[in-house]
Parts: structure tokens; sequence; C-alpha cells
């Protein structure tokens, strides 16, 4: 089977830096994305990574480790606007066969 | 503007009858995509298509059909629906695969009664 792990919750402050991981066990893997997700929203795409590294996008950077299954989203300068779910998604060798972990929720407190 | 459109929006029927959810997308992608969205399980892949006439199960593919004949639409059918496919669906687009973004249609909340 697939399974993508992440923590539940996640509380920060304006201003700061906050991590959210994932960690994945899947029967093949082309790349993992990020998505966020607003209350009451559709997900939209924040990042992706294919490769072993850090990918940089603004006050987004996302990072992978292939060989550790383990990724994570690090968010800078946090803005009352990101508190959101956002959730780590699998590309299975087959390209278009996405496995979602089951979200983080980020609130971002005053 | 370039988006995916989803109908209904909202719908509550009962158990066992045949409804359809369409999706249409204007950004001539190849790739579309339908979940469902449960609390606590993030969302789960449904059928999943990487061209006209060609569609793939995903993770959760039981009591679902969809169809590609025309590259913009992807509709989902339930043929008998029941009261655990009570759910958030949404279709998704991409134009290529892997790590090619998706771009999500605004959802359809479904009630079986």
């Amino acid at each position: 089977g697939q399974s993508l792990e992440q923590p539940s919750e996640v509380t920060a402050v304006e201003g700061a830096i906050v991590q959210i991981n994932c960690t994945y066990q899947t029967s093949g893997f082309y790349g993992l994305s990020w998505y966020q997700q607003h209350d009451g929203g559709a997900p939209t795409f924040l990042s992706y990574n294919a490769l072993d590294g850090l990918e940089e996008t603004g006050r987004f950077s996302s990072f992978l480790s292939r060989s550790d299954s383990y990724g994570y989203l690090l968010l800078q300068e946090l803005q009352m606007k990101d508190s959101a779910s956002y959730f780590c998604a699998v590309s299975l060798i087959y390209g278009q066969n996405f496995v979602f972990g089951p979200g983080t929720r980020l609130s971002v407190l005053p | 503007e370039a988006q995916v459109t989803q109908n209904p929006r909202y719908l509550i029927t009962v158990t066992g009858k045949k409804l359809t959810v369409t999706c249409s997308q204007n950004m001539n992608h190849e790739y579309m995509s339908w979940y469902r969205q449960d609390p606590g399980l993030g969302l789960r892949q449904i059928y999943y298509s990487m061209n006209v006439e060609v569609t793939d199960k995903g993770d959760v593919p039981e009591g679902y059909k969809v169809s590609r004949k025309e590259k913009r639409n992807f509709p989902l059918i339930l043929e008998s629906p029941s009261p655990n496919q009570t759910s958030l669906y949404f279709c998704a687009s991409s134009q290529g695969q892997g790590g090619q973004p998706q771009h999500f249609g605004d959802g359809t909340r479904l009630s079986i009664l």
C-alpha cells in the first residue's frame, strides 16, 4: 500500500518560520508536490521536487531526500493568510497517479 | 480565464439514483483527475486520464465510472450512489505528468441519503 505521514497540526506566530514534514512509503516515486488549501477552497499548487535538494519559491521552500523518503515544506516570514491546510503528494512512477498525505493544518497567530 | 469548472457545486440525493458530476477545463490540458476529500484522509484519487479515451484507476475507484471522450471534459459517474460516497469531490487538470501543477476545480459537495 501507499502511505504518507504529516503532522496533523502546527501553530506559529506571524513573522516566524515553520517546517512541515512529510514521510512517505510508496510503491513508486516520481516526485513530491506540495499544495495549500484554505478552508472552503480548492487546493493550489505550491512546489515540486523530483530530485534531492531544496527548491525555493519566494517565502516557500521545499526539500526532498529520496534516500530517506522524506521531504518538508518551509514557510518563512509567516503571514496570517498562510493559515491553511498543507498537503504533500507523491506522484507515483506512472506519472499521473497521485497519493496525498492527510494534511497539516497550520494556524498563524498574531 | 484559465479554469476548471465543476457542476453541480452541491447535490443532495438518495441512494441508488444515478448521478453525474461534470468537469470541464479550458486550458487544453492532457491530464485530468478526480479526487474525493474526507476529513483526516486528505485527497484520494479516484480516476485519472492521460488523454482522450485513456483512463486509469486511482486508489479508490470502486463505485465510480469516468469517461474522456473529449479533451476538455472528464465527467464522474456514480451509477448507484451509496451513503459512503458522501464526500467533497474535486476535479483537476494539468499540462504534463509528475510535477506539473494540478489546477483544481472549486469542488462538488455530494450528500447521499
